[in-house]
């Protein structure tokens, strides 16, 4: 199957700071990307969409001015979650679809700890 | 999306057939039912998809109703590594489509 990456696999940040995470789909183009959030012992809640050269489309009660996401070509995604708090701290996971497949390919996955 | 109902857990004993359960009774005519899995701390993996007919590949087989309102995933020989978090969805497929909006799915424990 396809294969998509996310870096980093784990980061810590301090309150009030940014970070960056990056989604790759390494073998294959993503006219689509989607950003999850998980949170312990729940399921994953979309968050957002994000088309190639488009701008990304929340989900209802997703800050958009705080969860950053560019979608600047067909193998990368970032989602950047802008002054983090500590209720900010979450299992977030990004999934690639190609327009010709049904199927989305998640990535590993990133832990954000704010503290 | 039509929403899905899976049972919480399920146990299997190691080398028999997982058959998982899925009811989607408000699934419309063009609305696809796929199947991921959790592997705990992972991404969800893509396991299999279909719309009418039957479905086998390499890792599943899917069962569908001829009324489509529920299905079944059969993993035919479970193993351990089997154990994980299966997500029964129902969404449009193709290339304009792709959101997935995951229920709470089937905690399946594969034992020896």
């Amino acid at each position: 199957g396809a294969v998509v990456s996310q870096h980093p696999s784990r980061v810590i940040c301090k309150s009030g700071t940014s970070v960056k995470i990056e989604c790759r789909s390494l073998d294959f183009q993503a006219t689509t990307m989607f950003w999850y959030r998980q949170f312990p012992k729940q399921s994953l809640m979309l968050m957002a969409t994000s088309n190639e050269g488009s701008k990304a489309t929340y989900e209802q009660g997703v800050e958009k001015d705080k969860f950053l996401i560019n979608h600047a070509s067909l193998t990368l995604s970032t989602l950047t979650v802008t002054s983090a708090h500590p209720e900010d701290s979450s299992f977030y996971i990004c999934s690639a679809k190609s327009d010709r497949g049904y199927e989305q390919y998640f990535g590993p996955g990133t832990r954000l700890t704010v503290t | 999306d039509a929403k899905t109902t899976q049972p919480t857990s399920m146990d299997c004993a190691e080398g028999r057939a997982a058959n998982l359960p899925c009811n989607h009774s408000t699934i419309s005519g063009n609305e696809y039912v796929y199947w991921y899995r959790q592997i705990h701390s992972q991404g969800p993996q893509y396991i299999i998809h279909g719309l009418k007919n039957n479905e086998t590949n390499e890792m599943a087989s899917l069962i569908i109703t001829e009324d489509r309102k529920s299905s079944t995933l059969i993993l035919p020989h479970a193993t351990l590594r089997d154990t994980a978090v299966y997500y029964c969805i129902v969404g449009f497929g193709g290339t304009s489509y792709g959101k997935l909006t995951f229920g709470q799915g089937t905690i399946l424990t594969v034992h020896p």
